[in-house]
């Protein structure tokens, strides 16, 4: 099955730092899509983005889908945005996603 | 939209009960998705349902689980006995088409089996 290699593991940051979240794809993926869970628990759908590049306020996605990999963009960063990223993905035509093991982001005032 | 509902939102139990969570999936979604999460293993896919037709239950753990949707408005997944390693939090997720189509998280099931 498909491995989802996410990078890097833990990352802390001061507030209005800006980051890049990487994850790679042991194979072509056609329904890469990054989450945030925050503090709460709570899963969020930030993007659903199998290729190309899409921008929500500060958070921006680019997916290069022939090299196998993904990035998420977090500019001027806050403390809300503090949590897990994962990105995940499936292959062909089945809807199951795999998911990496997510980057911890720790934003500090 | 509501979004996606589950209850309970927490659930106590001791070992060798029977344990059914439940699950609203957005409407006009019709490919619904149980996903567990543990600190060992992350985030792990157990079954998915388009148009309520189980799909793919691969990623159920054994005979104690199943699932069912007997209508697109509704899942349960029950566990039947439990043990202490099903501990763990429970997501429902849904989203529209099959293959591909973003998907939208519940709140989560958290379970604790003693």
């Amino acid at each position: 099955g498909i491995q989802v290699e996410q990078s890097p593991p833990d990352l802390i940051l001061q507030e209005g730092a800006n980051s890049t979240l990487r994850c790679n794809f042991s194979d072509s993926v056609n329904n890469l899509q990054w989450f945030h869970q925050n503090p709460w628990g709570q899963l969020i759908n930030l993007f659903y983005i199998p290729s190309g590049t899409k921008q929500n306020g500060r958070l921006s996605a680019t997916t290069v889908a022939t090299e196998r990999y993904s990035l998420l963009y977090i500019s001027s960063s806050q403390t809300t945005d503090s949590g897990v990223y994962f990105c995940a993905g499936s292959g062909g035509s089945q809807g199951n996603l795999i998911f990496g093991k997510g980057t911890k982001l720790s934003v500090k005032p | 939209d509501a979004g996606v509902i589950q209850s309970p939102r927490h659930e106590v139990t001791e070992m060798g009960q029977e344990v059914t969570l439940r699950c609203k999936p957005i409407s006009g979604h019709n490919s619904l998705f149980w996903y567990r999460q543990t600190m060992m293993r992350g985030l792990e896919l157990l079954i998915y349902f388009n148009n309520n037709v189980p799909i793919d239950d691969s990623g159920m753990p054994e005979d104690r689980f199943s699932a069912k949707m007997p209508n697109a408005s509704f899942s349960t997944l029950k566990i039947q006995p439990s043990e202490p390693r099903d501990s763990a939090v429970y997501f429902c997720a849904s989203s529209l088409g099959l293959a591909g189509g973003r998907q939208y998280f519940g709140p989560g099931t958290r379970l604790t089996v003693t």
